[in-house]
Order: structure tokens, then sequence, then C-alpha cells
């Protein structure tokens, strides 16, 4: 089992469309999270940290729950410019830290 | 402010040729990441430096892949011979500290023909 999964999707959706993605983790000491984009044939670049209480950035909703071990990215009024891979990222401390990335959701927003 | 800079951005080698990758993190980054990306995955880490030390390197092969960061500041990552398998996207990474945000470079498309 992967330590951090994702759906690859694609999840094709129109414009103006409220679209929801989870990540699941399965190391209990996973202790920061995170979303990434990333844009076809781009680097990763943050999009916003994952905290416990959840977190909002915009059209941007974040959310944890370690209880059950995973995180959703809730993203409202779906733009054209979101289409991309968004990443599940967990960093776990054990003996270090160690980051681990998802394989990436993808998402495709048409007119 | 600079991003992470990484040379070369393209290079195309055939098996068994040696390749170098080189990275200069944000100044002031004292934390240095190097990642492959294969088609359709998520980075997956192959070393990461505290300053000059490299503190996890659990991931990299060690039969073929060599890195360094003599001074602190930018580093090569090194395939010495490169396989077909090694094709895939080299990126580098730099932090103020291992659960701050990472600023990823640009990325280096390695081809082994």
């Amino acid at each position: 089992r992967k330590e951090v999964e994702q759906d690859p999707g694609p999840f094709n959706v129109p414009e103006g469309a409220t679209v929801a993605f989870n990540c699941t983790y399965s190391n209990s000491a996973s202790q920061s999270f995170f979303w990434y984009r990333q844009d076809c044939r781009k680097e990763p670049k943050l999009l916003m940290s994952v905290y416990s209480s959840g977190n909002e950035d915009g059209r941007f909703t974040a959310q944890l729950n370690r209880a059950s071990q995973y995180i959703s990215l809730l993203i409202r009024d779906s733009k054209l410019s979101d289409s991309a891979t968004y990443l599940c990222v967990v960093n776990i401390r054990d003996s270090s830290y160690k980051l681990i990335f998802g394989s990436g959701t993808r998402l495709l927003v048409r007119p | 402010e600079a991003g992470v800079v990484q040379s070369p951005r393209y290079k195309i080698i055939e098996k068994k040729q040696p390749v170098a990758f080189w990275c200069n993190p944000i100044s002031g980054h004292n934390t240095l990441y190097w990642y492959l990306q294969n088609l359709g995955q998520g980075p997956e880490l192959l070393i990461r430096y505290e300053n000059e030390e490299a503190v996890d390197d659990s991931q990299l092969p060690k039969d073929r892949f060599s890195a360094e960061r003599l001074k602190g500041v930018d580093s090569t990552l090194k395939i010495q011979p490169a396989e077909l398998g090694d094709s895939a996207v080299y990126l580098c990474a730099s932090s103020t500290g291992v659960v701050n945000e990472q600023f990823f470079g640009p990325g280096t498309r390695l081809t082994v023909l």
C-alpha cells in the first residue's frame, strides 16, 4: 500500500463547478500536510498548507481528518486556470522528517 | 528574488554514459532536496541536505547515483552509468527548514537512449 494515495482522475468539470479531492495517508506519525499544484511540464508549487482546524484561501478549502487519516481539497467556482494536477503531500516524522508526495489528481476544467 | 535554478533543462544521453545535474537553491535556504519524478507520479525524494550534510539519502541508488553539496550552497547530482530506466525529470527544491514550504526548480528532463 502506498503511504499517500490519491485518485488519479482526471476530474473533468465545467467552469463554475465545485470539485473535491481526497487523499489518504497510512502513517500515523504524519505531522504536517500540504496541497501542491503542478501544471503540465512545470514544477510543483505550494497551493496551501492543511491545518488541523481546516483552512480556507479564497475558493480553496483544505481539511484534515486525523482519525480517518485523510485530507481533502475543495475548489469552488472552478476556473479554466484551475486545470492542473494537485499533489497531496505528507510530512512524516519517524527517525527523521520525510516528505511523501502522492501521485496527484488531475483536474480538467472545461468551458 | 531569484528562484531555484537548475541546469541543464534537458539532457539526452546514451545508456552507460555519465550525466550531472546542477542546482542553485534560493539564497538563505539551508535545506536542499533532489527528487525524481516519473510521468504520472509524484516526486520521490532521492536525497535531502541540511547545509552540507546529507541527512536522508536512504532512497538514493548509491551504486550509480552520487550527490554533493560541498559548501552548503549549490549541489550536483550525478548518475554513472545511466540506464534506460533513469529517464525522468530530476527536480531540485530548497526550503528554510524541513517543515517549511519547499520551492522547486524547473527540473532537468533526462532522456536515456
